[in-house]
């Protein structure tokens, strides 16, 4: 499965967009690319994923570069509750598990 | 609703005793995982299994062992043997179709300290 890089931190102002980057540089064709957030003390919580196209849900939307060598997560109006552990990982639907990095520590500020 | 479950949420136990820390759910998931937290740090898997009466190491499984007798339950013994084994634990699950699997549902983990 292709590593991801993720800045380590990153602050946004509540009630703006906030943009999470991942680069993915070796990305193979078969890799989805999938977001997760923590929040402290809590397991990982499923944000969404996908191959080519962007995507969106209630929770965020993902960009994929047409390269696919990157993309970026965005929360459209971020809460002081969006304040997690963001995680980028790419894996092929046939690979055994996820590899979870050290991800993007986001913070909300009032 | 149907969920994953760990328990107990805290676990404190003396050095050279074993433990146990459960991890159960009801969304009929073929797969279930476990992973260790350290602080600051992202998750390591241990052990996985992807059937009844199947599991593999992952990636730090020395002094750590697992059962799956049932689809539903994957405990994970934590053993004397583990040299330094505080640390936040997650049970997690997925759906598998065939080779394909899907996205992980997470637990809210147990938080292990030895005292």
């Amino acid at each position: 499965d292709a590593k991801t890089t993720q800045p380590p931190s990153m602050d946004c102002a509540e009630g703006r967009a906030a943009n999470l980057p991942c680069n993915h540089s070796t990305i193979s064709g078969n890799e989805y690319v999938y977001w997760y957030r923590q929040i402290h003390s809590q397991g990982p919580q499923y944000i969404i994923h996908g191959l080519k196209n962007n995507e969106t849900n209630e929770m965020a939307s993902l960009i994929i570069t047409e390269d696919r060598k990157s993309s970026t997560l965005i929360l459209p109006h971020a809460t002081l509750r969006d304040t997690a552990v963001y995680y980028c990982i790419v894996r092929s639907n046939t690979g055994n598990q996820f590899y979870f990095g050290t991800g993007t520590s986001l913070t909300v500020i009032p | 609703d149907g969920g994953i479950t760990q328990s107990p949420k805290y676990l404190f136990r003396k050095e050279g005793q074993n433990v146990t820390l459960s991890c159960e759910q009801n969304l009929n998931h073929d797969a279930m995982y476990w992973y260790r937290q350290d602080p600051g740090q992202g998750l390591r898997l241990i052990y996985y299994s992807q059937i009844v009466n199947d599991f593999q190491k992952g990636d730090i499984a020395e002094g750590y062992s697992v059962s799956r007798e049932k689809k539903e339950s994957f405990p994970l013994t934590v053993t004397s043997a583990q040299k330094n084994p505080t640390a936040f634990y997650l049970c997690a699950s997925s759906t598998r179709q065939g080779r394909t699997n899907y996205g992980y549902t997470f637990g809210s983990g147990t938080r292990l300290t030895v005292v």
